[in-house]
């Protein structure tokens, strides 16, 4: 079935660096797309969404990129830092049928000092 | 301001039984949604309620239901617990419907069936 992605299970990174999170999705009519840190123990924290008539957006040291084309989203962190140590969730909305929250399955982030 | 709030914060039941959940919002949301997490996954939808109607089910069983309440509080009920229900109940409000608004989560109810 349609489900929302990751490329990669873990990424570890050294204190200061960037970080990339990929994620791909299946379903072209999705228009709202969201990133979640989740420390353990927590619930999902929400970091940064964009809207499908947008390519980019940016916050506080995170950037999201989104690529129609492809079905792609990824969430760029600048000068990455211990405390960003979390699993990372990107997640779809979806109107059509009701609406969903389609999650995937989550990127672990360590960050090395 | 209190976020989501979620009670309880840890259950045990036993295959069979009962279980009811609840939620309180963020003052002012009137959208709830219910999410189940396993150890390991992502978060896997389960109902969207806004302004006290279902708008949105995801792929589970008939044995889960929910409800929301006038003050906008929800319960999540799941009958005929099977050892497959233990995981992380989720609960998420936003202002308006979630596939429109930014949902905030709360900390969640741990459910251990044995």
């Amino acid at each position: 079935g349609e489900s929302v992605g990751l490329h990669l299970p873990t990424l570890s990174v050294q204190e200061g660096d960037n970080s990339i999170i990929n994620c791909a999705y299946s379903n072209s009519a999705s228009d709202y797309f969201i990133w979640y840190k989740q420390e353990s123990g927590k619930g999902p924290q929400f970091i940064i969404d964009i809207r499908s008539n947008m390519d980019k957006r940016q916050g506080q040291r995170v950037t999201v990129l989104l690529n129609k084309t492809v079905k792609h989203l990824s969430l760029q962190i600048a000068a990455t830092q211990p405390g960003d140590s979390a699993v990372y969730f990107c997640a779809e909305n979806r109107g059509t049928g009701g609406f969903k929250t389609i999650f995937g399955a989550g990127t672990r982030l360590f960050v090395k000092a | 301001d209190a976020g989501v709030t979620q009670s309880p914060t840890h259950l045990i039941k036993t295959r069979g039984q009962h279980v009811t959940l609840r939620c309180s919002p963020i003052s002012g949301h009137k959208s709830v949604s219910w999410y189940q997490q396993v150890l390991g996954q992502g978060p896997q939808f389960i109902f969207q309620y806004y302004e006290k109607e279902e708008r949105g089910r995801g792929n589970f069983p008939d044995r889960f239901s929910a409800r929301q309440f006038p003050n906008y509080s929800s319960e999540l009920n799941v009958n005929a617990l099977l050892l497959g229900d233990s995981a992380l109940y989720l609960c998420a409000s936003s202002l308006g419907l979630a596939g429109e608004e930014t949902q905030y989560f709360g900390p969640g109810t741990r459910l251990l069936v044995l």
